[in-house]
């Protein structure tokens, strides 16, 4: 159980358009969802949490206008990284916390490698 | 504010040694600690994690972790490390006052010699 999808798992895209990266939570309810980014051999940054019906919580020094996340559902947050430029170029992981979940844990996707030419 | 440290950024071992990575976290109250594996170009795989109770953790793969409180640290170890470890490993901290998120460690790479 406890098992989060991400699509697509990679992506190339023309400088100035704009991608979706979609994270479902397969067999639970996720209240809370949460976007990562990751550099090349570095660790992993939280960007943003999104609570479903509401709008997402941004780390400081992140773009809310640049990366539209959207939870419409409890088993499905969305990314959009709009106006894609080459240093988006980035590996995107979601992750997904069941409601209650006491011990904040919290099961993370496969990851979405993002290349904007 | 919650924080983690990985002093070592990476770590080769023979296979079949012993491996112990290093994390300490800074935390006023009791944290949620955790350990991932990641291989190149996937997601986190969970480890391990300490919530309360027992100080010595068993988790997967043959991996144990032990939160000691006074030192602020949850090292991880394995007894004999195989081929397959060679990856990327993170610890990370959550709270109930940091709400769900995670903070994680800069990782340790672990390079495994034949």
């Amino acid at each position: 159980g406890a098992v989060v999808s991400q699509h697509p798992s990679w992506v190339i895209c023309k400088s100035g358009t704009s991608v979706k990266i979609e994270c479902r939570s397969l067999d639970f309810q996720a209240t809370t969802m949460f976007w990562y980014r990751q550099f090349p051999k570095q660790s992993l940054m939280l960007m943003a949490t999104s609570n479903e019906g509401s709008k997402a919580t941004y780390e400081q020094g992140v773009e809310k206008d640049k990366f539209l996340i959207n939870h419409a559902s409890l088993t499905l947050s969305t990314l959009t990284v709009t106006s894609a430029h080459p240093e988006d170029s980035s590996f995107y992981i979601c992750s997904a916390a069941p409601p209650a979940s006491f011990n904040y844990e919290q099961f993370f996707g496969p990851g979405t490698r993002l290349t904007v030419l | 504010a919650q924080s983690v440290t990985q002093p070592d950024i990476h770590i080769t071992v023979s296979e079949g040694a012993s491996l112990e990575l290093r994390c300490n976290y800074s935390y006023g109250a009791t944290p949620y600690l955790f350990w991932y594996v990641q291989s190149p170009g996937q997601g986190l795989q969970l480890l391990l994690k300490y919530f309360s109770g027992d100080t010595l953790v068993q988790g997967i793969k043959g991996f144990e972790a032990e939160f000691k409180r006074s030192q602020s640290s949850f090292n991880l170890r394995k007894p004999s490390v195989h081929w397959s470890d060679a990856a990327e490993y993170f610890c990370a901290v959550g709270s109930k006052a940091a709400g769900n998120k995670l903070t994680f460690g800069g990782g340790t790479r672990v390079l495994v010699k034949p």
